[in-house]
């Protein structure tokens, strides 16, 4: 597709539920990220893929938080036994090319909510 | 790893004033600089970007400048415009580490 698809829009759970995340990247980009932006608008990164192999995950939370790119399938981010701080809206990015030489695509985001 | 700041979190001016936003960066190695837009609701967006082979770089009605002995660049917009209100965003990567490292974000307000 032409943009960054990002689904569910807004996702409500109960502390220690799952949250499950979807990520449609740009047709013919190699390079996914994931971010997350709390309420203070700063945004943490979270993991990168190069096509389906993780390329960066140094931002991941290890004990709760996984992620894949599989081919034919949209990116997801999945967080088991979700805690209040989890509140967030996660934004999913792709580039054609590593992020430091060419521009970030941004989808709309996710907004989870853990109550 | 990289550290980001950026200054000032708000910033209210009256439409066709400029605003400036100002950003420091602490790896020496890094050398794309590029910033975005996030309005209410959405994704971020690219604006300009610059990278560590040239000082200044200019679109329209946006400018940002580098200065890599200092470590800090620069956002400029001039003749602003009530639609340039937005939250702005810093950021930066080194050659060999892809990853973005963001700065915390400036609320710009402009007020016709």
């Amino acid at each position: 597709g032409e943009e960054v698809a990002q689904t569910p829009k807004h996702l409500v759970r109960g502390e220690g539920q799952k949250a499950k995340l979807y990520c449609a990247p740009i047709k013919g980009h190699s390079y996914v990220f994931w971010y997350q932006q709390v309420l203070k608008n700063e945004f943490k990164f979270l993991i990168s893929f190069q096509n389906e192999n993780v390329f960066d995950e140094t931002g991941m939370p290890k004990e709760r938080f996984s992620a894949k790119c599989l081919p034919n399938s949209p990116c997801s981010l999945e967080i088991q036994a979700t805690k209040l701080e989890d509140s967030a809206v996660y934004f999913c990015a792709s580039s054609q090319t590593q992020g430091n030489t060419g521009e970030l695509f941004f989808g709309e985001g996710s907004r989870l909510t853990v109550l | 790893g990289e550290n980001v700041e950026q200054h000032p979190s708000t910033l209210s001016v009256q439409e066709g004033d400029s605003a400036v936003i100002k950003c420091t960066y602490s790896d020496s190695a890094s050398n794309y600089f590029p910033w975005y837009k996030q309005e209410l609701g959405k994704g971020p967006q690219l604006i300009i970007d610059i990278r560590s082979n040239v000082g200044e770089k200019k679109d329209q009605r946006i400018a940002v400048t580098l200065n890599k002995t200092a470590k800090h660049f620069s956002l400029h917009i001039t003749e602003t415009q009530p639609e340039d209100s937005a939250v702005y965003f810093c950021a930066a990567s080194n050659s060999g580490y892809s990853t973005l490292t963001f700065g915390k974000g400036t609320m710009l307000l402009v007020s016709p």
